[in-house]
């Protein structure tokens, strides 16, 4: 069965600080990966997605990035984080073949940035 | 106008009691359509895909109207553990052809059930 992994769970760091989140799924291939944000008491926001290995689109301008260096792992960065940048930070994947499939998220990492 | 809109509630409901959640979509051309749950600072979860044809899952029944553009869940016989907040979910495709997969989440409508 497929699985995703999403880490750290929980992260608290300083304004301007750098940023890094992996996330990577089991038992499949070629899934299409997605990073989406909830703020607190908002809805999700898709951040980036994509469809292959080095294949990433932005949906929203900020100062965060993406990248997929393997199939199966998504990474979202930051040079310098704002306060703003706080919130839940979720992965997910769907099976590519079926676009019409649902997503499946990773637990989540809860960034506070102080 | 939003692209998934949701009554946020929160609905507060005694156990047992049937409640009903409609949700509006701008998106004509989306052919997918979902119900998530989301607990308190967890994921979201998959409760049930909607179909064209309305479907049901147990307790809970989903309905689909391209026409109006609207979805509604409606759960029967409301239990403690129902309460959640549920999202509407639409995929952005545009087209036949676009395999992003994308989907675009409501802001959710909290439910409690009460004893």
């Amino acid at each position: 069965s497929q699985t995703i992994h999403q880490w750290p769970a929980t992260l608290v760091q300083p304004v301007g600080s750098p940023l890094s989140l992996e996330c990577t799924v089991e038992g499949t291939s070629n899934p299409n990966l997605y990073w989406y944000r909830q703020a607190a008491g908002r809805g999700l926001q898709l951040l980036f997605y994509s469809v292959g290995i080095g294949q990433i689109s932005s949906e929203v301008p900020q100062n965060l990035s993406a990248s997929r260096p393997q199939d199966r792992q998504f990474i979202l960065s930051s040079k310098k984080l704002l306060l703003s940048d706080s919130g839940f930070y979720l992965c997910a994947w769907t099976q590519r073949a079926r676009s019409s499939s649902p997503l499946h998220f990773g637990n989540g990492t809860r960034l506070t940035v102080t | 106008r939003k692209e998934v809109e949701q009554d946020p509630g929160p609905f507060n409901v005694p156990e047992g009691a049937t409640v009903a959640f409609n949700c509006t979509y701008s998106n004509s051309a989306s052919q997918s359509f979902f119900w998530y749950r989301q607990d308190c600072r967890k994921e979201p979860k998959l409760l049930m895909s909607v179909y064209s044809s309305g479907n049901e899952d147990g307790r809970f029944t989903a309905q689909l109207n391209r026409a109006s553009q609207y979805i509604s869940l409606l759960i029967r016989d409301s239990k403690l553990s129902d309460s959640a907040t549920y999202l509407c979910v639409v995929n952005a495709a545009t087209a036949f052809w676009d395999n992003t997969g994308k989907l675009i989440f409501g802001q959710g409508t909290t439910l409690q059930v009460k004893p």
